[in-house]
């Protein structure tokens, strides 16, 4: 167990709906990067906040939005779904913000499985 | 910007047999992490490489760091079926203040029994 917790674990929803997939950190930790991994795919970097404010943008699309709340949570907002958004959404967590190219260990939650018909 | 590139991204195995994944950046690194995810699970944090031409042992795992800090390479001894799932290096972006990992495509490792 990571520490990092997902919810929901499975979401199947239709095209053009909208998503909001839930992540907290381990205790302690101030980073949050979300990821998208689909099938038989490698991880796709998305977005990382720190202590609530966005700290780097990976391959996010416009449709897709992020937030770190005060309680240091957050929430991936998946809006207009396609069917290739279809894909496990995994959020992890460390200490650090990784400024100046330090690379901390990162805590992976167990993912949201994303299903769009 | 910057890539890592790990190879190959397959590899299969007979119980026993060694294994090698190697991973090769664009840039040159400040760091370098390994991680492993299992069939079905989230990827698992397994070892920080930091100091140029570093080696770290765990267990039957050698993890080295390159002279240079562009490439790392992942060495399993005497493979087993736990050893089973995809095997990603993650480096940090280094020139500016972003503390993103970029992510390998992964090596994933079957063995045979």
């Amino acid at each position: 167990d990571s520490g990092v917790t997902q919810t929901p674990k499975h979401l199947i929803t239709a095209t053009g709906q909208r998503v909001t997939l839930r992540c907290s950190p381990r205790s302690g930790d101030l980073s949050v990067y979300w990821y998208q991994q689909s099938l038989d795919q490698g991880l796709q970097f998305l977005i990382q906040y720190y202590n609530g404010e966005e700290r780097a943008k990976g391959n996010i699309l416009e449709r897709f939005s992020a937030q770190q709340f005060p309680d240091l949570h957050s929430e991936l907002n998946l809006s207009s779904l396609e069917l290739g958004d279809s894909a496990l959404y995994f959020c992890a967590s460390s200490v650090g913000s990784g400024g100046q190219g330090v690379g901390y260990e990162q805590y992976f939650g167990p993912g949201t499985r994303l299903t769009v018909t | 910007g910057q890539q890592v590139m790990q190879i190959p991204q397959y590899q299969h195995v007979q119980e026993g047999e060694d294994f090698t994944t190697y991973c090769n950046s664009s840039t040159t690194l400040s760091n370098i992490q390994w991680y492993k995810q299992r069939p079905g699970g989230h990827p698992v944090f397994l070892i920080q490489l930091v100091k140029s031409g570093e080696v770290k042992k765990q267990k039957r795992l050698t993890f080295q760091f390159g002279e240079a800090k562009k490439n790392s390479s992942l060495h399993i001894t005497a493979t087993q079926t736990t050893d089973v799932g995809t095997y990603f290096c993650a480096g940090p972006v280094l020139d500016t203040n972003a503390g993103k990992s970029t992510f390998g495509d992964g090596t994933t490792l079957t063995v045979k029994p």
